[in-house]
């Protein structure tokens, strides 16, 4: 069956540190890979794109690898700050579809 | 500023009633669509649609409903139907579904709670 994974438990690091966030999926060949970042009661944010044929985007403090043969995407966030806690998620989009297919999020917490 | 108004913010439902959930969009975007989100789950598609008289239903539509009739509009009933319609509603948008990586722009939600 398809399934997009992401981890479930929250990640909790101090401020300063690189946060790395995992985006596991099987059975896809996924065309796009997005993040987003989503706070608590708020619509989801679209931070990062990264196509099938790239393998790192980076942008600012955040940078998002790309392994379609591990299958995985790598989010992380160098220099974390307390306002980088949140919670984020990937999202997958064929090529043959115009569906994106959400992880259920990792919650990031940046302690001070 | 350009965006997505979602309303209401929040909304209690008794049993049997029928609730309808606005999504307005200024981004001129061709492309609307409605998730739920419940604790632990990612977005689930419920409904979308890709020009204005024209809707699809997506992996969850059973028990909602939706209308197209103006490009900037995109309401969602939860009808009585509907057996667990408690949940956090997101309405987004982009561009063209056919295009590119079809990113979304997200408003800001509606919680319904069912009493």
């Amino acid at each position: 069956s398809q399934k997009i994974e992401q981890n479930s438990e929250a990640l909790n690091i101090q401020e300063g540190k690189t946060a790395t966030l995992t985006c596991n999926y099987t059975n896809y060949s996924p065309a796009y890979l997005q993040w987003y970042r989503q706070d608590p009661g708020r619509g989801p944010v679209f931070l990062l794109l990264i196509r099938e044929n790239e393998k790192e985007k980076r942008k600012e403090r955040l940078k998002v690898t790309f392994d379609t043969t591990l299958k995985q995407s790598l989010f992380h966030i160098t220099a974390s700050q307390p306002a980088d806690s949140a919670t984020y998620l990937c999202a997958l989009r064929m090529d043959s579809s115009y569906k994106l297919i959400f992880g259920s999020g990792t919650r990031l917490l940046v302690r001070p | 500023d350009g965006g997505i108004t979602q309303s209401p913010k929040y909304l209690f439902r008794k049993e049997g009633q029928n609730v309808t959930l606005s999504c307005e969009q200024n981004l001129n975007h061709d492309a609307m669509y409605w998730y739920r989100q419940d604790p632990g789950q990612g977005l689930r598609l419920i409904y979308y649609s890709q020009i204005v008289n024209d809707f699809q239903k997506g992996d969850i539509a059973e028990g909602y409903s939706v209308s197209r009739e103006k490009k900037e509009s995109f309401p969602l009933t939860v009808t009585s139907a509907q057996k667990n319609p408690t949940a956090f509603y997101l309405c987004a948008s982009s561009l063209r579904q056919d295009s590119g990586a079809n990113v979304l722009t997200f408003g800001a939600g509606s919680r319904l709670t069912v009493l």
